[in-house]
């Protein structure tokens, strides 16, 4: 596979569920994020790993708990969800360490529906 | 802190037809990133170009064009003789080049594109 990749691309899941979205970049890139977009908003950043170290954590509620155990996998862990964080949920990379600026290439996202 | 500024929120043009997108951004970093990404109904955001500051050339890319005009502060995108498969969903992002800002992306709000045929 190339590129960033995205698992599930569909998820419904109840608020008492516990579930885990995963992504995984083949690009051999040192930093990752997580963003969120909902309806009639603006991407949002979530978390940015770099070098598998959690750089930026923008006020996300603690019911969303990301991973990386390494520089090529990523995880967002969800438990206890509102049905208000239905989304689709973007993983990207980029080449350089957050620090520096450089393109983020997106994977094909995650479709979370929230009952 | 920046700002990125899509005033189109939809536009609808048939098929053949030249379209441009505006993209204004607002930043006080003297060294920055511009982006374009489009996103098509399947979701994924594809990335299509980078500019940074220093490099106000205009740059053409197939059907594709770029105007970058720091005067005015301006990003836009050009589509010549726009086809069904261009209709997307197409973003202009902001990235500052300092240290204390890192690889952050400030996204416009997105400009809906439909070409009909």
């Amino acid at each position: 596979e190339t590129g960033v990749t995205q698992t599930p691309r569909h998820l419904v899941m109840g608020m008492t569920n516990k579930k885990s979205l995963k992504c995984e970049q083949h690009l051999g890139h040192n930093a990752m994020y997580w963003y969120k977009q909902s309806a009639k908003k603006p991407l949002e950043l979530m978390f940015v790993y770099s070098l598998e170290e959690r750089v930026e954590n923008n006020s996300v509620p603690s019911r969303f708990s990301p991973e990386c155990p390494n520089s090529s996998h990523l995880f967002l862990h969800l438990h206890t969800l509102q049905p208000e964080d239905s989304a689709l949920y973007l993983c990207a990379s980029s080449r350089r360490t957050w620090r520096f600026a450089d393109t983020q290439y997106f994977g094909p996202g995650t479709r979370l529906t929230v009952l | 802190a920046q700002k990125v500024t899509q005033a189109q929120t939809e536009i609808s043009v048939v098929e053949k037809e030249d379209v441009t997108l505006d993209c204004v951004y607002e930043t006080r970093d003297t060294t920055y990133y511009l982006f374009w990404y489009k996103q098509p109904p399947s979701g994924e955001l594809v990335f299509l170009i980078r500019r940074n500051s220093f490099d106000e050339q205009n740059e053409i890319s197939g059907r594709y064009s770029w105007n970058f005009q720091k005067s005015t502060s301006s990003f836009n995108f050009t589509i010549t003789a726009s086809q069904v498969v261009d209709s997307a969903v197409y973003f202009c992002a902001l990235s500052g080049g300092g240290e204390t800002s890192g690889s952050r992306l400030t996204f416009g709000e997105g400009t809906q594109l439909t070409v009909n045929p």
